[in-house]
């Protein structure tokens, strides 16, 4: 089992739709939480870090779940931009980081 | 202020040659990584350094080696390149925003194909 996975997609939905991610670690021992985009053939760019209480920035939303070892990504009024892959991230101990392979979300318009 | 920058961006070599990948920052970021990218892996891990002088071994670090002689450049070298090490080289720094925030800024990626 890998150690961090990621709903496989592809997402297509249209535009103002409402999508979500999800993201599943094994590391119980996890620190730090984040979500990455990726454009097609560029650099991964971070999109939001993730904490405990959740946390919102514009039409994104980021949830963590200790318990149940997973965090999640709400992208509400989906633009055409924000077609790309979407990383999510997790830190362990030391400067450990491990990513999952990513969702890839098209918005249709 | 260019960020992360990565030389060079392609490269094809052939199986048994060397190389060394190259990683500048200028932000002055404490800590520096090394990762490659494969098609439905995700970004994997090869090597990663906290500051000038240590590195510290990743998910993948077999058949690369890293040195951080400066703050700002982190190397990768392949000693003798094999066909599994045909990937998408990204290098990132990084510095603690917050206890729990770390924000990672990659550089564009190398393309390397071993024949």
């Amino acid at each position: 089992r890998k150690e961090v996975e990621q709903d496989p997609g592809p997402f297509n939905v249209p535009e103002g739709a409402t999508v979500a991610f999800n993201c599943t670690y094994s590391n119980s021992a996890s620190q730090s939480f984040f979500w990455y985009r990726q454009d097609c053939r560029k650099e991964p760019k971070l999109l939001m870090s993730v904490y405990s209480s959740g946390n919102e920035d514009g039409r994104f939303t980021a949830q963590l779940n200790r318990a149940s070892q997973y965090i999640s990504l709400l992208i509400r009024d989906s633009k055409l931009s924000d077609s790309a892959t979407y990383l999510c991230a997790v830190k362990y101990y030391g400067q450990n980081f491990v990513f999952g392979p990513g969702t890839r979300l098209s918005v249709l318009p | 202020n260019a960020g992360v920058t990565q030389t060079p961006k392609f490269r094809v070599l052939k199986t048994g040659q060397s190389m060394t990948l190259l990683c500048a920052q200028d932000m002055n970021h404490e800590y520096m990584y090394w990762y490659r990218q494969d098609p439905g892996m995700g970004l994997r891990l090869i090597h990663y350094s906290v500051g000038e002088g240590t590195t510290a071994k990743g998910e993948v670090p077999d058949g690369y080696n890293v040195s951080r002689l400066k703050k700002q450049n982190f190397l990768l070298g392949l000693e003798s390149a094999a066909p599994s090490q045909t990937s998408v080289y990204f290098c990132a720094s990084s510095d603690q925003r917050t206890s729990d925030s770390y924000e990672q800024y990659f550089g564009p990626g190398t393309r390397l194909t071993v024949t």
